[in-house]
């Protein structure tokens, strides 16, 4: 079953700009990952923020995470073409190891 | 190896034959992790390994489908009778440690079912 749910589907902004999407989630969680992929095959891990962070960066990206909400946001700060792929949200749920995984959000970035 | 690495990266089968699909984790990491993904969906849970300890087998779609992991190293997907909507795109991933870790995926095998 699904857990994260991504918002927008789909966002296609131009370069320079910033991309904003959100993961909403049902159940209590250990912690919550982003990952990136592009062209269908293998995901590539973004970061990872724990239940108990609220906030954690990496370079461009910045990612949020409200629990009240049972939300998260990952925000792409100057974005490139580069970035042009599929985010996904995954969540580790209380008391199992294994994530799971939202449908994502296609981003394209126009140069 | 410095990544997980999937065999082979495409597979076409026809419908009823049995098809194996490999995954070689990272050396040391402890956890495995079989998914899939069909065209423009998310990822699918199929089971997970961890260690020595007994497989959690929960998300495998039928008892055509069974894994296994040697050693706590290499694990093999095994699909019998092959249907057509098996077809999609098996993704193996290994992790240092469950739940503390980011995964880190394979390239994926691309099974099509004819």
């Amino acid at each position: 079953s699904q857990q994260g749910e991504e918002d927008p589907q789909a966002l296609s902004i131009q370069e320079g700009e910033n991309a904003t999407m959100n993961c909403s989630y049902k159940t209590s969680i250990n912690n919550l990952q982003w990952y990136r992929q592009n062209s269908g095959r293998g995901l590539v891990h973004l970061i990872l923020i724990r239940s108990n962070e609220r906030e954690k960066h990496s370079g461009r990206l910045r990612v949020t995470l409200d629990t009240s909400k049972k939300s998260s946001s990952l925000l792409i700060t100057a974005s490139r073409a580069a970035d042009t792929a599929s985010y996904f949200c995954a969540t580790g749920q209380g008391g199992s190891e294994k994530l799971v995984f939202g449908k994502g959000t296609k981003l394209t970035v126009n140069p | 190896g410095a990544g997980v690495s999937q065999s082979p990266s495409n597979k076409v089968t026809e419908k009823g034959k049995d098809v194996e699909l490999r995954c070689d984790p990272i050396s040391g990491h402890t956890a495995l992790y079989w998914y899939r993904q069909s065209l423009g969906q998310g990822l699918e849970f199929l089971i997970y390994f961890q260690g020595n300890s007994a497989p959690d087998k929960s998300g495998l779609p039928s008892d055509r489908f069974s894994a296994e992991r040697t050693g706590g190293s290499v694990s093999t997907l095994t699909i019998q009778r092959t249907q057509q909507e098996d077809s999609a795109v098996y993704l193996c991933a290994s992790s240092l440690e469950a739940g503390n870790y980011g995964y880190t995926f394979g390239s994926g095998t691309r099974l099509t079912v004819v």
